[in-house]
């Protein structure tokens, strides 16, 4: 089936620091969306991402659409320690609501 | 603003017992998604409905089965748990035309022991 490969794994990153994950899938997508998920609780939606080539950003977060419609990357800048958590890739197949494949996961650490 | 209620939060059953797990949408969202969370992994999809009628299904063992009521509230059944049900479940909605209002539940985390 569908597999979102993300990187970093995890990271350790200091409170200030820039930080930038990506996602690249074999297959491709009509729709990115990055959720951010804290323990023991449900994703919660960062970013979505509509169109190929698209740049959006919400707060310290940006996020583009990769050309190819295979990618994207998230950026957080400035990260503080409320950034700590798991960050989710998910990609949809059409553009309205449908089942999401999500990818693997970063987990975000950042030490004071 | 009003969020996907899931209940329980937790719950706790022994193996080859039954549960049933409860999603309250938000108001006016005519989609239902059901996902499954393992340790350490991503949530994967289950199954979903799109005005009471199953719209999409994922790798939802044959063990359990779903509904959405004419309320739009969903129930998910799980029968002869396995202890490899273990995992947090949880369930999202949205309007069918609005990714971008795709919202998830705190989730029940299920144990079976």
């Amino acid at each position: 089936g569908q597999q979102l490969n993300q990187s970093p794994q995890s990271m350790f990153i200091q409170e200030g620091e820039d930080v930038s994950m990506n996602c690249t899938s074999s297959s491709i997508f009509n729709t990115w969306l990055w959720y951010k998920q804290d323990p023991g609780e449900g994703p919660v939606l960062l970013i979505a991402l509509y169109k190929a080539g698209e740049l959006t950003s919400n707060g310290r977060l940006t996020a583009q659409f990769g050309i190819t419609r295979k990618d994207s990357f998230l950026n957080i800048s400035a990260s503080i320690p409320s950034d700590v958590g798991i960050y989710f890739c998910a990609g949809s197949m059409t553009g309205t609501a449908s089942k999401l494949t999500f990818g693997t996961g970063t987990r975000l650490q950042v030490t004071l | 603003a009003a969020g996907v209620i899931q209940s329980p939060r937790h719950l706790i059953k022994e193996k080859r017992e039954t549960a049933t797990l409860k999603c309250y949408p938000i108001p006016r969202h005519d989609t239902v998604y059901w996902y499954q969370q393992g340790p350490g992994q991503d949530p994967q999809f289950l199954i979903s409905f799109y005005e009471k009628m199953q719209s999409d299904k994922g790798s939802i063992p044959d063990r359990f089965s779903a509904q959405q009521f004419s309320d739009y509230h969903s129930e998910l059944n799980m029968s002869s748990l396995e202890l490899g049900d273990s995992a947090l479940y949880f369930c999202a909605s949205s309007l069918r035309t609005a990714l971008s209002g795709y919202t998830f539940g705190s989730g029940t985390r299920l144990t079976v022991v």
